[in-house]
């Protein structure tokens, strides 16, 4: 149980266009999701959190008008980044909590962004 | 604000041998996380430690927390070559769903 998929896995796009990721939870349903972003070498960055419904909360530094979040239903948020520049390339991490119990964050597979 | 280091950043081991890991954070937290990472991937979850003194094993790794000292280890007991990865722990501010990921300990295990 709790599994979480993404998609696409690798995208690779030319400066300047959009693209959106998509986060499910398959076998639950995701009160809480939240958007991670990691570069090569480096930890987990949380970029926003996002509950169904309502509007996503951004971390501190992170362009909400680049980084759009949409999170309409129980078992799907998207992240849409807007007009992507090279420094956008990075490995993007959902996850995804169904707001019981141990709280427990539930982790996509990641997707791969390349912006040329 | 909540903080959390690890210690070591890097680690190389022979196969065989002992080693514990460290993670150290910086509020109260009742609820820490430990993941391994293998290149390319995403988190595979290990351990989820939700009280003072708890202690988990899973095969080589054994996890524990501390919240009086805001300390968790990950112990690894007679290292092989599978284990290496990266291990990060994430804790969980009290009252919120927020996890802050530690800085990640690069796991080399050596033949």
């Amino acid at each position: 149980g709790a599994v979480v998929s993404q998609h696409p896995s690798r995208v690779i796009c030319k400066s300047g266009t959009s693209v959106k990721i998509e986060c499910r939870s398959l076998d639950f349903q995701a009160t809480t999701m939240f958007w991670y972003r990691q570069f090569p070498k480096q930890s987990l960055m949380l970029m926003a959190t996002s509950n169904e419904g309502s509007k996503a909360t951004y971390e501190q530094g992170v362009e909400k008008d680049k980084f759009l979040i949409n999170h309409a239903s129980l078992t799907l948020s998207t992240l849409t980044v807007t007009s992507a520049h090279p420094e956008d390339s990075s490995f993007y991490i959902c996850s995804a909590s169904s707001g019981v119990s141990s709280y427990e964050q539930y982790f996509g597979p990641g997707t791969r962004l390349t912006v040329t | 604000e909540l903080k959390v280091e690890q210690n070591p950043l890097f680690l190389s081991m022979q196969e065989g041998k002992n080693y514990t890991i460290y993670c150290n954070y910086s509020t109260t937290s009742d609820r820490l996380y430990w993941y391994r990472q293998d290149p390319g991937k995403s988190l595979e979850s290990l351990f989820v430690l939700l009280s003072n003194g708890a202690v988990k094993q899973e095969g080589r790794l054994m996890a524990s927390l501390d919240t009086k000292a805001r300390l968790s280890t990950l112990h690894i007991t007679a290292a092989v070559h599978d284990l290496s990865a990266t291990y990060f722990c994430a804790v969980a501010a009290s009252g919120t769903y927020k996890y802050i990921f530690g800085t990640g300990t690069r796991l080399k295990v050596l033949a």
